[in-house]
């Protein structure tokens, strides 16, 4: 199946700083998605960025599917942002479809 | 989430029970998936369906069996269940990715530990 690394694996940030979360993948996909879980849990989706780039206020994905990457960036960071950042591929060829997901970046905003 | 619903939210059994949990859907999506999350693990796949009385096995699914007999509702059942199940178990709703669709959604999660 298709493998992704996520990395880092933890984050330190100072608010407003800026960081870059990275998602490679072993093979082609044509879905990839970003998801924040927040201290409570709750799963949340970021993009749905099979390739491009993409915005959305302080964050914005590109995916580079040609060279099996994507990053999350995330601008200004605030106490909010912390939680555990997913990325997660999937090669939809028929009927049936599954995500794989990355095993996370904890990422920690500190006041 | 509002569209997607799991029951209970929080659960302790003993070592042996069986113990069934819910996804129940409002958005009438065809695929319905169940993870857990564990420490270390991220989120795994335990089955999916794409329609009704369609399912299939993830990547994590002994000990665990599916049933769903309508559009809205995903029953997760461990047989047996055993200390090894504890976890905090995940249930997605999803159009059809890959065709522009809206994407996964999450329910808030089952948190089920076995005594």
């Amino acid at each position: 199946g298709i493998q992704v690394e996520q990395s880092p694996p933890d984050l330190i940030l100072q608010e407003g700083a800026n960081s870059t979360l990275r998602c490679n993948f072993s093979d082609s996909v044509n879905n990839l998605q970003w998801f924040h879980q927040n201290p409570w849990g709750q799963l949340i989706n970021l993009f749905y960025i099979p390739s491009g780039t993409k915005q959305n206020g302080r964050l914005s994905a590109t995916t580079v599917a040609t060279e099996r990457y994507s990053l999350l960036y995330i601008s200004s960071s605030q106490t909010t942002d912390s939680g555990v950042y997913f990325c997660a591929v999937q090669l939809v060829t028929g009927a049936n479809s599954k995500l794989t997901f990355g095993k996370g970046i904890t990422l920690s905003v500190r006041p | 989430d509002a569209g997607i619903t799991q029951s209970p939210r929080h659960k302790v059994t003993e070592t042996g029970t069986p113990v069934t949990l819910r996804c129940h859907q409002t958005e009438n999506h065809r695929y319905m998936y169940w993870y857990r999350q564990d420490p270390g693990h991220g989120l795994r796949l335990i089955h999916y369906s794409y329609g009704v009385k369609d399912t299939d096995k993830g990547e994590v699914s002994d000990g665990y069996s599916v049933s769903r007999s309508k559009t809205e509702d995903f029953l997760l059942t461990l047989e047996s269940a055993t200390s090894s199940q504890t976890s905090v178990y995940f249930c997605a709703i999803s159009a059809l990715p890959g065709q522009g669709g809206p994407g996964y959604t999450f329910g808030s999660g089952t948190r089920l530990t076995v005594v």
